[in-house]
Order: structure tokens, then C-alpha cells, then sequence
């Protein structure tokens, strides 16, 4: 069975300065792994994603994560947030598509809400 | 292309009332879901359809059946409400080509069940 942990579940930060939102997983498989955005009474957006190739992936609004395969993380940066980045970031993991299902579930963290503060 | 559409948007119920969440993609694709979602827990698969014809239960089917009426629509219902029913519920579909599909979120329904 797979799992995410995201450490934190409120992160405060500045305007302008820089941000890292955590996300560690656990897998007996291949995963895939997934960053996504929710903003204030809305649904789920994607922010980025890792299939293979390259661990540095970069994403919508200049959101980045990197791939630790030894240390199973994939975190979430941000150089300089903006008052608009306020919201609330869920880590997701999707191993291998069953076989006799062809599903595609992913396994959700807790969410870190994110809050920038002029 | 409103992409993912849920109805209704909020809901009050009483205990051991019935309703149906209803959930309509115009984007062709084959795999729908049925998610939850409760403060500190993430989502929550209740349940999904890889293609039309076809269901099968998440980590929380407890206390829901599923109906996958056509290739567009996906409806979720509650037999008989009970508290800890209440949740936000999404719904979401994804494409089944390449290794990955992205899946398209709805807005939500915001359900209290008293």
C-alpha cells in the first residue's frame, strides 16, 4: 500500500520570500507523483507532475518540485511567493495502473495550507 | 467546455434522508471518481469507474452506491445519511491514454448531514 505524509499542515510565510512545502511518500512500487492546488472554495487544479526523466519538474505559476527517489520526497518550492499563492497545496501519489482494473486512484497527503502575508 | 460539473453545490440533510450527488464530464473520458474530503485527512476515494458499465469501491465505500449512467455521467448516493457523512465531495475523470491521465477536479458539494 502506498501512503503520503505531508509534514506540515499550515505554513506561513511573507510576500516575496521563499517557500517549501514537504512531501514524503511511501511505496512498494514505481509511482507517479503530483502536486496540486487548492484555492478557497474551489476544486482541485494541477500543479505538476513527475513521471520519469527528470527529477527537477517545474510547474504553473512558477512552482517547482524535486524527485529523491533515496529519500522518497518530492517538494514543493517556490522562489518568491505571491498574496495569490494563498491556498491550500495537496501532495498525491499514483502507482502503476492496476492491471485488471486500469485504474489510475491516487492516494492523497493531508494538504499544507499555504498563507502569504503582505 | 465546462469540464466537470457537480450538483448540487451545497446541501443540508437529516439523519437517514436519501439524496444523490450528481457529477457530468463533457471531455470524453473513460475513468470517473468519487472523493471525499474532511479537514486533516486529504481526499478520500469513495469510488470509481474505469469506463462505462463498470464500478468499483475505494478506501471509503461504506454507507454509498454508485451509478455510472453513461460515458458522461457519474452519480454518487447516499442511501441513508448519517453524520459522518459530512464531507466536501468531489468528483473527477480521467483520460486512460499513455501511462497517465491527468484527472479533472469539479467544484465540490458541500454536504452537512445533521
Amino acid at each position: 500500500a502506498q501512503s503520503v505524509t505531508q509534514l506540515d499542515s499550515q505554513v506561513p510565510v511573507f510576500e516575496e520570500a521563499p517557500v517549501e512545502l514537504r512531501c514524503n511518500y511511501s511505496s512498494s512500487v514505481s509511482v507517479y507523483l503530483f502536486w496540486y492546488v487548492q484555492y478557497p472554495n474551489q476544486g482541485l487544479q494541477l500543479l505538476l507532475k513527475y513521471l520519469s526523466g527528470s527529477t527537477l519538474v517545474k510547474g504553473i505559476n512558477g512552482f517547482e518540485a524535486e524527485f529523491n527517489k533515496s529519500q522518497t520526497s518530492f517538494h514543493l518550492r517556490k522562489p518568491s511567493v505571491h498574496i495569490s499563492d494563498t491556498a491550500e497545496y495537496f501532495c498525491a501519489v499514483s502507482d502503476q495502473v492496476a492491471k485488471d482494473t486500469g485504474r489510475r486512484a491516487l492516494t492523497f497527503g493531508s494538504g499544507t495550507r499555504l498563507q502569504v502575508q503582505p | 467546455n465546462a469540464g466537470v460539473t457537480q450538483t448540487p453545490k451545497f446541501q443540508v440533510l437529516k439523519t437517514g434522508q436519501s439524496m444523490t450527488l450528481q457529477c457530468a464530464q463533457d471531455m470524453n473520458h473513460n475513468s470517473m471518481y468519487w472523493y471525499r474530503q474532511d479537514p486533516g485527512m486529504g481526499l478520500r476515494l469513495i469510488y470509481y469507474s474505469a469506463s462505462e458499465g463498470t464500478t468499483d469501491k475505494g478506501e471509503v465505500p461504506n454507507g454509498y452506491n454508485v451509478s455510472r449512467l453513461n460515458k458522461r455521467e457519474f452519480s454518487l448516493r447516499l442511501e441513508s445519511a448519517a453524520p459522518s457523512q459530512t464531507s466536501v465531495y468531489f468528483c473527477a475523470s480521467s483520460g486512460t491514454s499513455g501511462r497517465f491521465s491527468e484527472q479533472f477536479f469539479g467544484p465540490g458539494t458541500r454536504l452537512t448531514v445533521l
